[in-house]
């Protein structure tokens, strides 16, 4: 079974510009996440997708950040303008059901550079 | 506001010897509860769960046990093998199935 698959792996810009990152969640795995994880801390919910609908997404600063989850499959996070706080690892993950009752799985992560 | 606090940044261990990690919750509506083992430059793997209803769930080498009178829960690691070392994240959730992280504690056994 593949895993979460997340690209670009690495990304540095600069303030105000934009960025996005792409995943491509485990086959038949509905409910699919992405986090936020600042160097030092844990990782932070930032939206969960259930399908191609939006479960939860209390913790996504809206002003600049946006995902879309088109078909229920494969996920795009954007951030416009980024600012040098947006420094951090974006990971994605995915399980099959809302509960991830044994865990959601994640994938490697996209280290965002901000400058 | 952190609902869930890993108050260990890091803890050295001897191999072969017992490598005890822990957490501590406030949220009493959380009822499951995850921990998360996580190499660098690689996302959080799985590694065990309970739920509320248990006070200890085994796993090979991995135990999980929940006090939840005292909102903490602890992951022993019996023996401890070089290979375990990593970034050790526990997590818990509540009716609304978010999962609320830990700060992490870096585990480094030697060898």
């Amino acid at each position: 079974e593949a895993g979460v698959a997340q690209s670009p792996r690495y990304k540095i810009i600069e303030k105000r510009q934009s960025v996005a990152f792409w995943c491509n969640p485990i086959s038949g795995h509905a409910t699919l996440y992405w986090y936020q994880q600042i160097l030092g801390q844990g990782p932070k919910l930032l939206i969960q997708f259930q399908n191609n609908g939006v479960v939860d997404d209390s913790q996504l600063p809206k002003d600049r950040f946006s995902a879309e989850r088109l078909k229920g499959v494969d996920s795009t996070l954007k951030i416009q303008p980024a600012k040098l706080e947006d420094s951090a690892v974006y990971l994605c993950a995915s399980s099959r059901d809302k509960r991830a009752i044994g865990g959601q799985f994640f994938g490697p992560g996209t280290r965002l550079t901000v400058l | 506001d952190q609902q869930v606090k890993q108050n260990s940044p890091s803890l050295s261990v001897q191999e072969g010897r017992i490598s005890i990690l822990n957490c501590d919750y406030t949220n009493s509506m959380f009822d499951y509860f995850l921990w998360y083992k996580k190499y660098p430059a690689e996302g959080p793997t799985f590694l065990i769960s309970i739920s509320s209803i248990k006070d200890k769930n085994e796993d090979g080498r991995f135990t999980v046990f929940l006090n939840k009178s005292a909102k903490h829960l602890s992951l022993h690691i019996v023996p401890s093998q070089p290979g375990d070392s990593a970034v050790y994240f526990c997590a818990a959730s509540g009716e609304g199935n978010m999962l609320t992280f830990g700060g992490g504690t870096r585990l480094m056994v030697k060898p």
